[in-house]
């Protein structure tokens, strides 16, 4: 999706660093959201957040951090604490005023950690 | 959590050929959303069914909704090579507004 950035494409990071992967939006909407996903598995959210300067954490939160300083950015830190930091993540974002707009996916971020 | 559960997994058909996919899910919905991911890429938006509608179009796609048996369906139409990628159905549900539950997916192959 060209409105939703999300970098670098490919990650590798050694077991034991706090790696922070970016995700940036041009399209002014309000919510933004952290889906990680496994081979074989669906999404599973990590974090969200609806306003500027607060988020919730979602299913998987564990050894994640994040913060929404601007509306245009939602970085996701994965610290040491996660013990199988290894997978594809996905940023997306949602016009929250438009109760059944859909979520715009960015194209992802490989994180690889040996 | 997941609440979506999609059948089949996998699915390989011939160019031309019409894929089935189908969805089922665990609680009540305000709406249910398909999205498709080519490999290695984000997920792109399909199609919305809200809670009260029971069939939606858009072009090849047939989606319906069946809220007493908790499950929904998306048909492609003659299909084709480029439609080979994995499609997700996800949920919004009343307990969980804004956040949507992802299923894991059907892997469609369309063989040229």
């Amino acid at each position: 999706d060209g409105g939703i950035t999300q970098s670098p494409k490919y990650l590798f990071r050694k077991e034991g660093q706090n790696v922070t992967l970016s995700c940036e939006q041009n399209l002014n909407h309000d919510a933004m959201y952290w889906y990680r996903q496994d081979p074989g598995q669906g999404l599973r959210l990590i974090y969200y957040s609806q306003i500027v300067n607060d988020f919730q954490k979602g299913d998987i939160a564990e050894g994640y951090s994040v913060s929404r300083e601007k509306k245009e950015s939602f970085p996701l830190t994965v610290t040491s604490a996660q013990k199988n930091p290894t997978a594809f993540y996905l940023c997306a974002t949602k016009r929250e005023r438009d109760y059944n707009s859909p979520l715009h996916f960015g194209n992802g971020t490989r994180l690889t950690v040996t | 959590s997941q609440q979506g559960e999609e059948d089949p997994q996998a699915l390989s058909i011939q160019e031309g050929e019409n894929a089935t996919m189908n969805c089922s899910y665990k609680t009540s919905i305000n709406n249910l959303q398909w999205y498709r991911q080519n490999s290695g890429r984000g997920l792109v938006h399909l199609i919305l069914i809200r809670s009260n509608e029971r069939e939606k179009h858009s072009g090849r796609l047939r989606v319906t909704l069946d809220t007493s048996k908790k499950s929904s369906s998306l048909l492609i139409t003659a299909s084709r090579a480029a439609d080979t990628a994995s499609y997700f159905c996800a949920t919004d549900s009343p307990s969980n507004t804004g956040k949507l539950i992802f299923g894991q997916g059907t892997t469609l192959q369309v063989k040229p």
